[in-house]
């Protein structure tokens, strides 16, 4: 069975760091691509960025180009986002998702963890 | 505002069909078969109900179906049960090496 577990979410400050990870398991995990989306309160659903299975491949979004590095541990099975210079934009609730292909169909999700910026 | 557009909300009744557009560009939608839809109930996470334009994963019903014409994709959903009542989002591959989401589909079973 599939299962992805997201963490590390919480309250950070404007302008500072936290970093999201997600331990994936039931799949061959260094042979799928992999996607953060956030959703932030009573808003829609957001793609922020994505990583190829080798890691190798990188992408994002342009509101987080700069400030949020995703990366992989492949001997781990942890996929995770670097998150840095937080705005208070950057609330939401986070989710990792597995890609059927790199930067699409996200067939499973992670319950998500709450990143909340504010001073 | 969302790179895809969707109608904000659409309701039926128990039994109808419904159907929920998903309009982009050639650069998108119109341009690559790697559309998807998701089905997302109150602080849950978001379900994969469509792939590849038109195709179930394992276990979802055969009253949802998805297809495409030109740059808008479409979820329909048949015999219409309280349980879809949900958000419903439609997703797509870019060209600018992204993933793009619509705005969500709010749907009320009346």
């Amino acid at each position: 069975e599939v299962q992805l577990l997201d963490s590390g979410g919480g309250l950070g400050q404007p302008g500072g760091s936290l970093r999201l990870s997600c331990a994936a398991s039931g799949f061959t995990f260094s042979s799928y691509g992999m996607s953060w989306v956030r959703q932030a309160p009573g808003k829609g659903l957001e793609w922020v960025s994505g990583i190829s299975g080798d890691g190798g491949s990188t992408y994002y979004t342009a509101s987080v180009k700069g400030r949020f590095t995703i990366s992989r541990d492949n001997s781990k099975s942890t996929l995770y986002l670097q998150m840095s210079h937080l705005r208070a934009e950057d609330t939401a609730v986070y989710y990792c998702a597995k890609d059927r292909q790199v930067l699409a169909n996200l067939d499973y999700w992670g319950q998500g963890t709450l990143v909340t910026v504010s001073s | 505002q969302s790179a895809l557009t969707q109608p904000a909300s659409v309701s039926g009744s128990p039994g109808q069909s419904i159907t929920i557009s998903c309009t982009g560009s050639s650069s998108d939608v119109g341009g690559f078969n790697y559309v998807s839809w998701y089905q997302q109930h109150p602080g849950k996470a978001p379900k994969l109900m469509i792939y590849d334009v038109s195709n179930r994963p394992s276990g979802v019903s055969s009253r949802f179906s998805g297809s495409k014409s030109g740059n808008t994709a479409s979820l329909t959903i048949s015999g219409l049960q309280a349980e879809d009542e949900a958000d419903y989002y439609c997703s797509s591959y870019s060209s600018i090496n992204s993933l793009v989401f619509g705005g969500g589909t709010k749907l009320t079973v009346l």
